[in-house]
């Protein structure tokens, strides 16, 4: 069973805000990821991280940022929100090296931008 | 990584198997299957993966093609919580690259 946490679950916020969302896991996990996903549409790769000191962008370009100072710590600024922004965002992590090299995902935070 | 084609939806009575197809053709030599879920925008969940040979866990079996370029996910018995979206997804394992999730099958499973 996977640790993987996600904060908040749900956030209405207004236009220009500085939001974080949060994640973090218990497994010790090396590689951690971003990913972005709108209601009925497919996962976009935001960001990933081989490890500490390691961010980089994914597929889908994203004004966000991110950080990777622990090891089971990733967190996912926007330094000014905008509607553009409403969208579900999932956290996951898996373990390297690893024969399966499966991603465990957080549950997820839904944010809507005012 | 190598592209896979599934189709968009795919209906299931309950009780019934459910067979989901995938078509990989390109696929490489050291490229693993893998299979995960999403059931209603909760974050995707590991079903499976194989190489060559047709694996069998408690959620579901794969059986790959001797040619290894298409698969089937078998969820033996299906129950309405395996309504979700189904992404075949093939890959090398042991690599430092990311997972692409394609828009994968929404599974419909009918009471």
């Amino acid at each position: 069973e996977a640790d993987i946490y996600q904060t908040p679950r749900y956030l209405v916020i207004g236009t220009g805000k500085k939001i974080t969302l949060e994640c973090s896991q218990t497994m010790g996990h090396d590689k951690m990821y971003w990913y972005q996903q709108d209601p009925g549409m497919e996962l976009h790769l935001i960001h990933y991280s081989y490890g500490v000191n390691s961010t980089e962008k994914g597929d889908l370009s994203s004004e966000s940022t991110v950080s990777r100072i622990r090891t089971e710590h990733f967190p996912l600024t926007l330094e000014s929100a905008r509607p553009s922004h409403t969208s579900q965002y999932l956290c996951a992590s898996s373990e390297s090296p690893s024969r399966t090299e499966t991603q465990y995902f957080g549950p997820g935070t839904r944010l809507l931008v005012l | 990584d190598a592209k896979t084609t599934q189709p968009t939806s795919m209906d299931c009575a309950e009780g019934r198997a459910a067979n989901l197809p995938c078509n990989h053709s390109t696929i490489s030599g050291n490229e693993y299957v893998y299979w995960y879920r999403q059931i209603h925008s909760q974050g995707p969940q590991y079903i499976i993966h194989g190489l060559k040979n047709n694996e069998t866990n408690e959620m579901a079996s794969l059986i790959i093609t001797e040619d290894r370029k298409s698969s089937t996910l078998i969820l033996p018995h299906a129950t309405l919580r395996d309504t979700a979206v189904y992404y075949c997804i093939v890959r090398v394992a042991l690599r430092d690259d990311k997972i692409i999730f394609g828009k994968g099958t929404r599974l419909h499973i009918l009471p």
